[in-house]
């Protein structure tokens, strides 16, 4: 198993451009996870997903996130339009229900 | 609202030595609990998963422990060595709820 794979590895965009972040959990998971890690708050989960459906998305942070989960085997976290404190790095994650959680190696996120 | 404390947020000891983190948690309603190694840079990578029902859990050189009722865990490291040298992150994945909540960590350095 490749495990839970994230592109891009890192990405640098100007404010108020569109950004893509893009995740394959582990096939036969059935939650998946984008969390947000940074120095001053530390890992923050964003929102996730149980059989592709969105259950909370309290954690994101403002209308300019979005998440998608298409089918069983991909998710988007779109920011639009980017500003410069959106930098950081996003996780995915993905579980088998109430099972423990395994990460991807994330996307490091660079606004400028 | 689940908040975990993990203590200490740094250590530093020379290499051999048996160590103890510490983590706790307020809300003991939880389904488990995990452990992660973060090395600069990188994700995470799950060490050691504890369900609610269980009091302790091995893999090598490390044992963690579990005490719901009160709030805490514990991961021992034996004989430690500077391939050691991480961050470590307690995390619980609450009752009636899939996301997980983290502490923030303890930044680990094995001196050689």
């Amino acid at each position: 198993d490749a495990g839970v794979i994230q592109s891009p590895r890192h990405e640098v965009t100007e404010m108020g451009q569109e950004v893509t972040l893009r995740c394959k959990p582990i096939s036969g998971h059935n939650s998946l996870f984008w969390y947000r890690q940074t120095m001053m708050r530390g890992l923050e989960l964003l929102i996730y997903f149980n059989n592709n459906v969105p259950i909370d998305d309290s954690g994101m942070p403002e209308d300019r996130f979005s998440a998608k989960m298409p089918n069983a085997s991909f998710s988007t976290l779109k920011i639009q339009p980017s500003e410069p404190r959106d930098s950081a790095v996003y996780f995915c994650a993905s579980s088998l229900l109430l099972g423990g959680y395994t990460f991807g190696s994330g996307t490091r996120l660079t606004v400028v | 609202k689940q908040e975990v404390t993990q203590i200490p947020a740094a250590l530093s000891v020379p290499e051999g030595e048996n160590l103890v983190l510490n983590c706790s948690f307020t809300d003991s309603a939880i389904y488990n609990l995990q452990w992660f190694r973060q090395d600069p840079g990188k994700g995470l990578t799950s060490l050691l998963l504890i369900q609610s029902s269980q009091r302790e859990q091995t893999s090598g050189r490390l044992n963690a422990s579990l005490d719901k009722s009160s709030g805490r865990s514990t991961l021992y490291i034996a004989a430690s060595q500077p391939g050691d040298s991480a961050t470590y992150l307690c995390a619980v994945r609450p009752g009636g709820a899939d996301g997980l909540t983290f502490g923030k960590g303890t930044h680990l350095i094995i001196q050689p």
